[in-house]
């Protein structure tokens, strides 16, 4: 089973470049998120979606943006990537029913230079 | 504004003996209490959590305790392992919302053999 995948689980951008972070899970979860966490700070929420087509902005979404065509995929685009953007991403999932506990992807190690 | 609040950023404990990590919380609207673990390079897994209908629920090593008067909760891992080296977050749900969680800063176990 292997619940939220992330890809990559790493990369270096340029300032300026864009890229796509890949997110999927195979739970079959309404729920989705992607968090990022700074050095020595807890996950912030940038995007959730609650199912296909839904998706709604976090605590920090300014530079991101999402889509979620199918409830398997969730992936979070970057545009005009910057510094400020180097971070530790985090996709995550949780059911509408049942018990409230999110499961977390691996997560992408981000370095803007 | 820091709704979750974890005011220790490390703890070392003895191996076998009690470990006690801490949580404040501010928003009152906050009805579902949850603890991850999270080891290097790793996403964060679940732990354990608790409902605010409750004020302990314990799984194993593992108890929560949450006073709701004082928006507090604490996790109890007794006894300690070094296994249980890692940080831990706390969070929140309130449960009108798509369930996206409110992390605290977390804190870094340590627990020596």
């Amino acid at each position: 089973n292997a619940g939220v995948t992330q890809t990559p689980k790493f990369r270096i951008l340029k300032i300026g470049q864009s890229m796509t972070l890949q997110c999927t899970q195979d739970m079959n979860h309404n729920y989705m998120y992607w968090y990022r966490q700074d050095p020595g700070m807890g996950l912030k929420l940038i995007y959730y979606s609650v199912g296909a087509g839904i998706t709604d902005k976090g605590e920090v979404p300014n530079g991101y943006n999402v889509s979620r065509s199918t409830t398997e995929d969730f992936p979070l685009r970057l545009e005009l990537a910057a510094p400020s953007q180097t971070s530790v991403y985090f996709c995550a999932s949780s059911d509408l029913r049942g018990n409230t506990e999110a499961f977390f992807g691996q997560g992408t190690r981000l370095t803007v230079v | 504004d820091q709704q979750v609040k974890q005011n220790s950023p490390s703890l070392s404990v003895q191996e076998g003996r009690i470990s006690i990590l801490n949580c404040d919380y501010t928003n009152s609207m906050f009805d579902y209490f949850l603890w991850y673990k999270k080891y290097p390079a790793e996403g964060p897994t679940f732990l354990i959590s608790i409902s605010s209908i409750k004020d302990k629920n314990e799984d194993g090593r593992f108890t929560v305790f949450l006073n709701k008067s004082a928006k507090h909760l604490s996790l109890h891992i007794v006894p300690s392992q070094p296994g249980d080296s890692a940080v831990y977050f706390c969070a929140a749900i309130f449960s009108g919302s798509a369930r996206q969680l409110t992390f605290g800063s977390g804190t870094q176990l340590t627990v020596l053999p």
